[in-house]
């Protein structure tokens, strides 16, 4: 079956503008996490949802915002770009029916602010 | 807050070798998952293996296994007979379940090159 497709793969953008990514997770999997991952800090959480509820968001500005739709398929949005946002976000989702349920990530969407 | 430390930013191995990578994490919780991904070139992550915290045994996934040891929160990845295609970022990660949902918590990386 088809894995976890984020689009797009690479983006580049100015400071002040937004951008909005999308992930389409594993047909049948309604979780959906987003995860930052950049040199300095590493991959850190931003947001999960699950049944098109927000369950959970990591420690980032308001500016960091996403949705999810009844189709499970997920977007992030950040507006008023900065160059610290340049970084590859990653998303994941699951089945979320226990614990040890495995995440599978895609390939993500390197964003570059310039 | 939960952290998780892997104290070798990089590492190397010669092709058909043993190597192990280092994984600490803090935390009070008594009831969380442990899991090894890895990141080639192409930027996947991908699930190499995993561990449940109330397990005593060690997880083993063909070439790859794990020394868990909790009382020390000491979590580490043993590959052997290492191949050119190990050559990946190794991230270690804690999972646990907090505010409605669960949550990955990573290491920083190790960066494995495979010499041939």
């Amino acid at each position: 079956k088809a894995g976890v497709t984020q689009t797009p793969r690479y983006l580049i953008k100015t400071r002040g503008q937004q951008v909005t990514l999308s992930c389409s997770p594993i047909s049948g999997h309604r979780s959906v996490s987003w995860y930052q991952q950049t040199p300095g800090q590493g991959l850190q959480f931003l947001f999960e949802y699950f049944s098109e509820t927000q369950r959970n968001k990591g420690n980032f500005p308001g500016r960091f915002s996403g949705r999810q739709f009844s189709n499970s398929r997920s977007e992030m949005n950040v507006s008023t770009l900065e160059l610290g946002d340049s970084a590859l976000y990653l998303c994941a989702s699951s089945l979320e029916v226990a614990r040890n349920t495995e995440a599978f990530f895609g390939q993500g969407t390197r964003l570059t602010v310039v | 807050a939960q952290t998780v430390t892997q104290s070798q930013p990089e590492m190397s191995v010669q092709e058909a070798e043993t190597v192990t990578l280092s994984c600490t994490y803090d935390t009070s919780e008594s009831d969380y998952y442990l899991f090894w991904y890895k990141q080639p070139p192409s930027r996947q992550m991908i699930l190499v293996i995993r561990q449940e915290a109330y397990k005593q045994q060690n997880a083993t996934e063909n070439r790859f296994s794990v020394n868990f040891q909790k009382a020390a929160k000491s979590f580490s990845l043993k590959i052997s007979d290492s191949q050119l295609g190990d050559a990946a970022m190794y991230f270690c990660a804690y999972r646990t379940y907090r505010a409605g949902s669960y949550q990955l918590t990573f290491g920083k990386g190790t960066k494995l090159s495979v010499i041939p």
